[in-house]
């Protein structure tokens, strides 16, 4: 079974804080994704990886940046974190072999005060 | 960029009833639309997709229908049970997924015992 695990399932953060949110994968997967879910607005892409040290934009990267160093692990960074950045924050991976399915974590509850 | 449009934001059916989803998408290069099916507490989990050289898929109560001339794909419930409660999500995408996914908004879909 493909595992997509997130570092945390809830997290509350001060305005300004830099977040770090952490994405592990376990199926080798090429490809991930960072989506942030608000109620009335569905899933939007914030940014995507190919593969190892690629990153794309996806969006509404505005706010953002991310990292992917290892193949497994897909980090969403937070500079400067505000109210408006409160949010469900989903990462998903992809293989690039076969089946196109993305396969999504649990998600992050993220509250900014 | 891609638009996705999805109906009806909520859905309410008796059980043993069919239900129907529908979404509609704005660029006509997209050839890949999933449905996702998102439990409470969860992260979004595939149930069918289907590609832009098909027109039709069925998996079990499951079906998907798109019409490429129309821009406009449809899911298709039947014989609906307890356990389809949840919020449904349609996507489209391009690259099989590879650059991310466009989402709808979600259909709550609520089954009346």
């Amino acid at each position: 079974d493909v595992k997509v695990t997130q570092s945390s399932r809830y997290l509350v953060k001060r305005t300004g804080e830099k977040v770090f949110l952490e994405c592990v994968q376990d199926m080798d997967h090429e490809n991930m994704f960072w989506y942030r879910q608000d109620p009335g607005l569905g899933l939007r892409l914030i940014y995507f990886s190919y593969d190892v040290k690629m990153k794309e934009k996806g969006d509404i990267p505005e706010g953002y940046s991310v990292s992917r160093e290892k193949k497994e692990r897909f980090s969403l960074i937070l500079e400067s974190a505000s109210t408006n950045q409160t949010s469900m924050y989903l990462c998903a991976s992809r293989t690039q072999r076969g089946r196109n399915e993305q396969y999504f974590g649990p998600g992050t509850r993220l509250t900014v005060t | 960029g891609e638009n996705v449009e999805q109906h009806p934001s909520t859905l309410s059916v008796q059980e043993g009833d069919s239900a129907v989803i529908k979404c509609t998408y704005s660029d006509s290069a997209s050839n890949y639309f999933p449905w996702y099916k998102q439990e409470l507490g969860k992260g979004p989990q595939l149930i069918i997709d289907i590609r832009s050289n098909v027109g039709e898929k069925k998996d079990q109560r499951i079906a998907v229908t798109l019409n490429k001339t129309a821009k406009h794909f449809s899911l298709h419930i039947t014989e609906t049970q307890p356990e389809d409660s949840a919020v449904y999500f349609c996507a489209a995408s391009r690259a099989g997924g590879a650059d991310g996914l466009t989402f709808g908004k979600g259909t709550h879909l609520i089954i009346q015992p």
